[in-house]
Formats: C-alpha cells, structure tokens, sequence
C-alpha cells in the first residue's frame, strides 16, 4: 500500500524556520517524481515545489523561492521542505504529492500524505 | 491569487447534472494537460481527473472532464451527496515554470 506521511510542522516565530519531511512506503520512491502542496486555512490549494527523481531540476512557486528548498533522499525513502525566513502567510497545511508516472502526464498526483500544520505566529 | 480561476460555488439537486469551468491562459491550460482533483471535507486531495478526461481507477464514469482553448470543464452527472466537495483544476504553467491550481469551486447537493 502506498503511503506518504509527513511530519516536522508546529508553532514557529516569524523569520524562522522548519523542516519538514514526507516519508514514502509502499512503492519505489526513487522512480517518481515528488511534489508539495499546501493549504491555508479556509483556503484553496497552492503548489510549491517539485523534484525530479534524480534530484535535478526543480522548480518553486514564486511564493516561497529563496526561502524554501526542497530536497530527497532515495536511500532513505524521503522528501523533505527546508523553510526559512517563515511569515505569518506561510501558516497552511503543507502536503507531500507523487506524480504519477504511468500515464506520462504532468501534473497527475495521485498520492498525497495526510498533511502537517504550519502555524507561523509570534 | 491562482492564474486559474474557477466560478466558487456551484450546486445542483441529486440527478443533476454539474459542471464547473476553470479558466485559464496560453501558458497553462492553452498549452498543457489539465488535471482535477476532489477533496471531501476534512480530507487530503483526491485525483478525479488526468489527462483532460481520463479517469483513474475506481473513479466513477459520473465524472468527466474537456478543454477548450484556454478553458478546461469538468461535469459531474447524476449528482449524489457524497459529490459534496471542493474541485480544483491545475496544469502545468510554461511562464511561472511551476504548477498552477484554479481558485477552487465547492459543490453543494441542495
């Protein structure tokens, strides 16, 4: 069974900082390519980042690019979100995505972990 | 605020049929595939649709969606309650080099 979980969200000061991690079971984590995604509170979903399977490229909304960095490990089965100079707009639920690669389609995500909160407030 | 705006509401009684547009540009849904997710409340995104009109497995054959140009729509046929949920388009965005989601449209069954 595929499984994302992610993990590392709590209560963050403004211009601080978080890591956050998503760990994939239940499939070979180092044939796909991985995404984040996140919500804020009554809002709409909003992409972030994207990796390829190798690492290289990767791309970033401008929303969070210089301040975010997205990163993977394949030994080890995980995507991580390395987020710095947090602001209060930052506060959402943070979701780690597969694409799918059966179809050959961009944009297809069709796994998703549960989430973890963010919460950026002094 | 998304590139790709979806009407916010949309409603219909059981039965009905729904359908929900999503606009966008030529650097995203003018140029790109067009996918679209449903999430029920309280519940991580579901993928509902792929590739335009494709639908993956188990998803009823109620759902289907089109493009147009710059537009993409998705229908929801024989409306049931448990299609009570929010719908989000997004494609690829040559411009941004990113993904873009629509603004969203939650569906009510009245």
């Amino acid at each position: 069974e595929v499984q994302l979980v992610e993990s590392g969200g709590g209560l963050v000061q403004p211009g601080g900082s978080l890591r956050l991690s998503c760990a994939a079971s239940g499939f070979t984590f180092s044939s796909y390519e991985m995404n984040w995604v996140r919500q804020a509170p009554g809002k709409g979903l909003e992409w972030l980042s994207y990796i390829r399977t190798s690492g290289i490229p990767i791309y970033y909304a401008d929303s969070v690019k210089g301040r975010f960095t997205i990163s993977r490990d394949n030994a080890k089965n995980s995507l991580y979100l390395q987020m710095n100079s947090l602001r209060a707009e930052d506060t959402a639920l943070y979701y780690c995505a597969r694409e799918a690669k059966q179809w050959l389609v961009a944009g297809a995500f069709d796994y998703w972990g549960q989430g973890t909160l963010v919460t950026v407030s002094s | 605020q998304s590139v790709v705006t979806q009407p916010p509401s949309a409603s219909g009684t059981p039965g009905q049929r729904v359908t929900i547009s999503c606009s966008g540009s030529s650097s995203n849904i003018g140029s790109n595939t067009v996918n679209w997710y449903q999430q029920l409340p309280g519940t991580a995104p579901k993928l509902l649709i792929y590739n335009i009109n494709q639908r993956p497995s188990g998803v009823p054959d109620r759902f289907s969606g089109s493009k147009s140009g710059t537009s993409a729509s998705l229908a929801i046929s024989g409306l049931q309650s448990e299609d009570e949920a929010d719908y989000y388009c997004a494609a690829w965005d040559d411009s941004l080099n990113g993904y873009v989601f629509g603004t969203g449209t939650k569906v009510t069954v009245l």
